[in-house]
C-alpha cells in the first residue's frame, strides 16, 4: 500500500511570512495527526482529526497555526505569521482508529516537512 | 496527564552487541499502549514494536523485544545483535487517555540517538 504522502519536503522562509504543508494519508486511515519536531526533540501533537472533525488541537498556537481535513482524506497545516521558532519538522501520520484497543494504535509517518524559518 | 521518560540522550553499542534502551512511563489509565519507533537520519519514523497493557508476554519482532515491566512503569526496548543500520534516533511512545474528542492520544519521549561502532 502506499505511504503517508507529505509535501513539500523543505522549504524556507523570512519570518512573518506564511506557509502550507500537505499531506495524504493511507488510503482507509480515518486518524490524521500533524506533530511538530524541533531539532533534538521528540514529536509533539499539533492536531489530531477523526475523518474530517478536530479532536484535539490542544497544543496547536491557533493565533498562527490553522489546519483542515476536507473530506476526511487530504489535510493541509497552515503556518501565518511564522516566527523563529517554528523552525522544525512537520510530521503528518495516519492510523486506522485511535478508539477502542490502543493496539490499532500504529502510526504510519510520512517522510515529513522541514521548515526554516530566517 | 501521560508522560514518557528517555532518560539516555545518547548511547554507543558495538556491532553485533546487545543493547537496551530505557523508556518508563507514568499514566493512570489501566488500558494504555507502548511503542518503539526508529528515526534514522532521512527523518522518517519506522514503528518498530508494540505492547499493550494486559499483555501477559513481553512482545519480540525479529531482533526487537520489550522488556515490560508493568509495576515499574518501564518499557525498554532490547536490541540484539546490533548492526550498523542500527544507528537511529529511537522514541518510545504510549496511547492512551482520551482527549476532548474522546479519543486515545499518542505522546513521545525526547529519544534515544544510538550509534552502532564497527
Amino acid at each position: 500500500e502506499a505511504g503517508v504522502a507529505q509535501s513539500p519536503r523543505y522549504k524556507i522562509i523570512e519570518k512573518r511570512q506564511s506557509v502550507a504543508f500537505w499531506c495524504n494519508p493511507i488510503s482507509g486511515h480515518a486518524t490524521l495527526y500533524w506533530y511538530q519536531q524541533i531539532l533534538g526533540q521528540g514529536p509533539k501533537l499539533l492536531i489530531q482529526f477523526q475523518n474530517n472533525g478536530v479532536v484535539d488541537d490542544s497544543q496547536l498556537p491557533k493565533d498562527r497555526f490553522s489546519a483542515e481535513r476536507l473530506k476526511g482524506v487530504d489535510s493541509t497545516l497552515k503556518i501565518q505569521p511564522a516566527k523563529l521558532e517554528d523552525s522544525a519538522v512537520y510530521l503528518c501520520a495516519s492510523s486506522f482508529h485511535s478508539g477502542g484497543s490502543s493496539g490499532a494504535n500504529v502510526l504510519t509517518f510520512g517522510a515529513g516537512s522541514r521548515l526554516t524559518v530566517l | 496527564a501521560q508522560k514518557i521518560t528517555q532518560t539516555q540522550p545518547g548511547m554507543f553499542v558495538q556491532e553485533k552487541e546487545a543493547v537496551t534502551l530505557d523508556c518508563t512511563y507514568d499514566t493512570s489509565d489501566p488500558s494504555y499502549g507502548l511503542f518503539w519507533y526508529k528515526q534514522p537520519s532521512s527523518g522518517e519514523m519506522i514503528f518498530l514494536i508494540y505492547q499493550g497493557s494486559y499483555d501477559q508476554q513481553n512482545a519480540t519482532e525479529g531482533r526487537y523485544s520489550l522488556n515490560f515491566q508493568k509495576a515499574r512503569k518501564s518499557a525498554n526496548l532490547v536490541i540484539s545483535a546490533s548492526q550498523l543500520g542500527d544507528s537511529a534516533m529511537y522514541f518510545c511512545a504510549m496511547s492512551c487517555g482520551m482527549n476532548s474528542g474522546g479519543y486515545q492520544k499518542v505522546t513521545f519521549g525526547t529519544g534515544t540517538k544510538l550509534q552502532v561502532i564497527p
